[in-house]
């Protein structure tokens, strides 16, 4: 079955950089969610969209922004990383179907130096 | 604020033997849906089994199974006939029901589980 597609799986930036995360939900899913975790800590929600709209928001700094496109994938931008950027960005991906599940992608290891 | 309660930092099962994961949750909804994810070293989020609030039956996945008591807003996982590739962190989230796709998760801090052989 197809997953959820995250790229680039490692990143590697240098302070005040500029990165950008890309995530390709499952497909026929029309809701993507992001997540940080640092390390030794759990996942902090970052923000969703569904239908290409933003449906929430979370603990994200005002230097990230993110947007669903038309096909349904999503890109996280991050402006002036901070070494405290550093984490595992997951993308998750649902539908409803009476219930719901997300299911996470593999993730993108963000280094900042 | 919706908040979600891991007390155990690590566990530790012998093999073939049976753990009990332990999760509280705090919220005033009354629709709501409880997770258990599986973290191995990879870091790849996996979900281990799913749970309604509405539903009174606890839910089961082979080898794995909940403790779901509404009242007392606790969720626990119980893993039995435990097998090395069990070995992972565990993370208890919740996900308030407001309708359609669009509930975010909202994680414990992990329990992290080792299986000695």
């Amino acid at each position: 079955a197809a997953g959820v597609i995250q790229s680039p799986r490692h990143l590697i930036k240098e302070k005040r950089e500029t990165a950008t995360l890309k995530c390709y939900p499952i497909p026929r899913h029309d809701t993507v969610y992001w997540y940080q975790q640092g390390p030794g800590q759990d996942p902090q929600f970052l923000i969703s969209f569904y239908e290409k709209m933003q449906s929430d928001k979370g603990s994200i700094p005002d230097r990230f922004s993110a947007q669903q496109f038309s096909d349904y994938h999503s890109e996280l931008n991050m402006s002036s990383l901070e070494l405290g950027d550093s984490a595992l960005y997951f993308c998750a991906s649902s539908i409803d179907r009476g219930y719901y599940e997300q299911y996470f992608g593999p993730g993108t290891r963000l280094t900042v130096t | 604020a919706q908040t979600v309660t891991q007390s155990q930092p690590e566990m530790s099962v012998q093999e073939a033997e049976t753990v009990t994961l332990s999760c509280t949750y705090d919220t005033s909804e009354s629709d709501y849906y409880l997770f258990w994810y599986k973290q191995p070293p990879s870091r790849q989020m996996i979900l281990v089994i799913r749970q309604e609030a509405y539903k009174q039956q606890n839910a089961t996945e082979n080898r794995f199974s909940v403790n779901f008591q509404k009242a007392a807003k606790s969720f626990s996982l119980k893993i039995s006939d435990s097998q090395l590739g069990d070995a992972a962190m565990y993370f208890c989230a919740y996900s308030p029901n407001y309708g359609g796709a669009t509930n975010k998760l909202i994680f414990g801090t992990g329990t992290l589980l080792a299986v000695q052989p």
